[in-house]
């Protein structure tokens, strides 16, 4: 099985900071990753698919970067809704497995 | 509209069995595979089980293989999970997952709101 690795597991930034969460897989996975955002009681709302493709209406201050075993996901400046939970997911190959999770939190 | 609306949880003891479901609405359900994720209380993402559009191929996380079956009718645009053999591990917000892609590997687009699954005795 592949293993996603993010860091760091809680970062404290205040809004207008850039912010930075990187995720690594234990092999190559191209560029077979994705981003999601969870809010407490809310289920995982997709933000980067294919490792930099940006989805539907998501804000243009995400981005995301990387492919074979490492990736990051980019908040050029950081606003009162972005404080969340990120995770990324590799689908490369089953099973789709997920980071562990990087909470941001208000400083 | 897409929606993804699951069904089935509670409380159950260990040992015990439940079967979820997720009702699926908005897109054309035979055409995009579909999954299911957990995330026990304060935890993180796991995914569990996965299904092909057409139900001709499913996968399952080593954590639940041989104790849980995933299924879908694509005449009821329903998903399903039997579980049974449950554990107090198993205990979790359990969420359906809608693949972004009709063909090719895919992340989830949509998520259904989820429901719990407590097992305890």
């Amino acid at each position: 099985d592949i293993q996603m690795t993010q860091s760091p597991s809680t970062l404290s930034a205040s809004v207008g900071d850039r912010v930075t969460i990187t995720c690594r897989a234990s092999q190559s996975i191209s560029s077979w990753l994705a981003w999601y955002q969870q809010k407490p009681g809310k289920a995982p709302k997709l933000l980067i698919y294919d490792a930099s493709i940006l989805e539907g209406t998501v804000p243009a201050r995400f981005s995301g970067s990387g492919s074979g075993t490492e990736f990051t996901l980019t908040i050029s400046s950081l606003q009162p809704d972005d404080y969340a939970t990120y995770y990324c997911q590799q689908y490369n190959s089953y099973l789709y497995t997920f980071g562990q999770g990087t909470k941001l939190e208000i400083k | 509209e897409v929606q993804l609306l699951e069904s089935g949880g509670g409380l159950v003891q260990p040992g015990g069995s439940l079967r979820l479901s997720c009702a699926a609405s908005g897109f054309t359900f035979s055409s995009y595979a579909m999954s299911w994720v957990r995330q026990a209380p304060g935890k993180g993402l796991e995914w569990v089980s996965g299904i092909s559009g057409s139900s001709g191929t499913t996968y399952y996380a080593d954590s639940v293989k041989g104790r849980f079956t995933i299924s879908r009718d694509n005449s009821k645009n329903t998903l399903y999970l039997q579980m049974n053999s449950l554990r107090v591990e198993d205990t979790a917000v359990y969420y359906c997952a809608k693949a972004g892609r009709s063909s090719g590997t895919s992340c989830y687009n949509y998520w259904g709101q989820g429901t719990l699954v407590t097992v305890s005795s």
